[in-house]
């Protein structure tokens, strides 16, 4: 079975501009969380959701957003790049009911 | 509030040199702690959950054992593909799917 996927795996941007992460969960699975990595750091909360309604928020600004689709698949938005939201973009899906999440490869956001 | 503190930060072992590795948490009604391993630039591998106190559980040369404020990943003739960074994670209080982590554990183990 396919696990958690990720795109882009990796991605270059500067000072200013928009990014738009997506992720596919385990077949199955209806509950997508997003985290930030930073480098020699745990994984950070930043999103939850769950039949496409928003059921948590961790402490980022308004710049980051995100959506839950029909299919599962989610998308992180992030507004107005900052040097600072370089990091390793993680998605984890889980079984309804279930704590146990499984996470994707990451996605890899570099801002200059 | 919730917390979690894992101990050693980095830890190097010769193949064969057993050791443990700690993780402290402070959460109101623990719902799980969940052990990950995560190797450089990759996203974190499911490794154990535990529910309750006294409970173990193992995969090869790991054993993730729990009391009511720490949990322990004990690692038993480790080999040098073990070398990766041990994560310790719990749910918010409150919360579901929001996992609270700590910094991670760098395990190196030399041939």
């Amino acid at each position: 079975d396919a696990g958690v996927t990720q795109s882009p795996t990796h991605l270059i941007k500067t000072r200013g501009q928009h990014v738009t992460l997506r992720c596919s969960p385990i077949s199955g699975h209806k509950s997508v969380s997003w985290y930030q990595q930073v480098l020699g750091q745990g994984p950070q909360f930043i999103f939850q959701y769950y039949e496409k309604e928003e059921r948590g928020r961790g402490n980022f600004p308004d710049r980051f957003s995100a959506r839950q689709f029909p299919n599962y698949s989610s998308e992180l938005n992030v507004n107005a790049l900052l040097l600072g939201d370089s990091a390793l973009y993680l998605c984890a899906s889980s079984l309804p009911g279930e704590e146990t999440q499984y996470f994707g490869p990451g996605t890899r956001l570099l801002v200059l | 509030e919730d917390q979690v503190t894992q101990s050693p930060e980095a830890l190097r072992l010769q193949e064969g040199e057993s050791s443990s590795l700690n993780c402290s948490y402070t959460v109101s009604g623990l719902r799980g702690l969940f052990w990950y391993r995560q190797d450089p630039g990759k996203g974190p591998e499911f490794l154990f959950t535990l529910y309750s106190a006294g409970e173990e559980k193992e995969k090869e040369r790991l054993k993730a054992t729990l009391t009511k404020k720490e949990s322990f990943l004990h690692i038993t003739a480790p080999k040098p593909e073990d070398s990766a960074n041990y994560l310790c994670a719990v749910p918010r209080s409150g919360g579901y799917n929001k996992l609270i982590f700590g910094a991670g554990t760098r395990l190196a183990v030399h041939p």
